[in-house]
């Protein structure tokens, strides 16, 4: 069982639509994350939130919106995709500071449709 | 600067048989190092991690791998492949100073035959 929640699993929707993915995590870390997976291809960073605060930006467009309300959600807002966006988006997290390794915990993703 | 090379996009060995999974890295300071595996549908999940400490490193599910220094190395191997043992794996670099960005590997997909 992963310990990094993601829902929904699965979500379809229409260039026009807004709707946005969650993830939770309860294992006290401070650093979390969102990464964009292609089919057969690594996961691609999007954004890192540390202390809550958005410390990287991939250059992600701006129809991403990324949204970290306290230290065990994150949110990623979507508005206006395209259907290239479509893609599994997975969740992260992992320890900050002195003795961080960089070891990530991953959620199940959810897998993104752009109709 | 970091990067990291796997070798064979796709692997395939019939069960039983010994898994070796290439990993060479780039790294301008001493790295960590991490073999991850992702199964259909789900996110990636730690195999093992190289952190300066034994060069030799188990892992879960049987795996290991070695960090070789002198070739840049840090290859997966597991003595006897199982059917669950086929997925999606990703070797990943991250330095001491920037543990916050990983850099994966394009991945290896392994393919276990009955």
């Amino acid at each position: 069982d992963t310990e990094v929640t993601q829902t929904p699993k699965h979500l379809v929707m229409g260039m026009t639509n807004k709707k946005s993915l969650k993830c939770e995590q309860h294992m006290g870390h401070r650093a979390m994350y969102w990464y964009k997976q292609k089919a057969k291809k690594p996961p691609e960073l999007m954004f890192v939130y540390s202390y809550e605060k958005l410390s990287i930006n991939e250059s992600v467009p701006s129809r991403f919106s990324p949204e970290c309300p306290n230290s065990s959600l994150l949110n990623l807002h979507l508005h206006a995709l395209q259907p290239e966006d479509s893609a599994l988006y997975l969740c992260a997290s992992s320890q900050v500071g002195q003795g961080n390794t960089g070891e990530l915990f991953f959620g199940e993703g959810s897998r993104l449709t752009v109709l | 600067a970091q990067s990291v090379t796997q070798l064979g996009s796709h692997v395939s060995v019939s069960e039983g048989a010994l898994v070796l999974l290439r990993c060479n890295y780039s790294s301008s300071v001493p790295p960590y190092l991490f073999w991850y595996v992702q199964y259909p549908n789900q996110g990636l999940q730690l195999l093992l991690k190289y952190t300066s400490a034994a060069t030799l490193v188990k892992g879960i599910n049987g795996f290991e791998a070695e960090f070789k220094k002198s070739e840049t190395s840090f290859h997966l191997t597991k003595p006897s492949a199982h059917m669950s043992d086929a997925a999606e794996y990703f070797c990943a670099v991250t330095r001491p100073t920037n543990a916050g960005k990983s850099t994966f590997g394009d991945g290896t997909t392994l393919t276990v035959k009955p």
